[in-house]
């Protein structure tokens, strides 16, 4: 079974410190990893990974993947209140022939909490 | 436009009744997908639809009976639902995903309350 494991489960941070949030992962036949930021309602599309070493960059957001050891990395430069949402990682499993079942496993969550 | 719209925000039932909600993308995403989220949960995947055609079914119980007239639209239907049902339901849609790898956007759900 696919599993994905996010620490911390929750962190509280002043405004202009930098976090790290981890998301780990068991799959069979992995395809991408995903990381999506949920406020009130909908998750809504950060990054997709799918190769080692390479970061993906967004403003004061960057993540990077490791195949080897099965983990992936968010951080989050300067934060800032608005930056306090829940951050959930999910990984894509391939189906058979390398094309995409679309399933996405997602993770706990972090929950991020930026104080003023 | 990464935008994925659904409808209603917010519906409350009754055991007894029928209701359906609505998805709807104008991206020309091929697949479409209906998930379950529980609050403080990860949202969890329910219903995959490729090219129209229904190709995963998370063993979800037949009260919930998804429907994608086109490729634009998701709907499902509620029957006969229970107080557990009570979640966000949220819709979100990706390009072919025969094509290669692609995010999978989501809407901004529909708040369902049992009762």
């Amino acid at each position: 079974e696919d599993k994905v494991v996010q620490s911390p489960l929750s962190l509280v941070v002043h405004e202009g410190d930098t976090v790290t949030l981890n998301c780990s992962y068991e799959v069979t036949n992995f395809r991408s990893l995903l990381w999506y930021k949920q406020e009130k309602k909908a998750p809504t599309f950060l990054f997709m990974l799918t190769s080692s070493g390479i970061e993906k960059k967004s403003g004061r957001l960057s993540s990077i993947l490791d195949k080897k050891e099965l983990f992936s990395i968010l951080n989050i430069t300067a934060t800032q209140t608005g930056d306090s949402a829940i951050y959930l990682c999910a990984v894509e499993a391939s189906g058979a022939g390398g094309t995409s079942y679309g399933k996405l496993t997602f993770g706990q969550g972090t929950i991020l909490t930026v104080h003023p | 436009d990464t935008e994925v719209t659904q409808t209603p925000k917010h519906l409350v039932m009754g055991m007894t009744n029928k209701k359906s909600l609505k998805c709807e993308q104008h991206m020309g995403h091929r697949a479409m997908y209906w998930y379950k989220q529980k609050a403080k949960k990860p949202p969890e995947l329910m219903f995959v639809y490729s090219y129209e055609k229904l190709s995963i079914n998370e063993s979800v119980p037949s009260r919930f009976s998804p429907e994608c007239p086109n490729s634009s639209l998701l709907n499902l239907h509620l029957h006969a639902l229970q107080p557990e049902d009570s979640a966000l339901y949220l819709c979100a849609s990706s390009q072919d995903r025969l094509a290669g790898v692609s995010e999978q956007y989501f809407g901004p759900g529909t708040r369902l309350t049992v009762t």
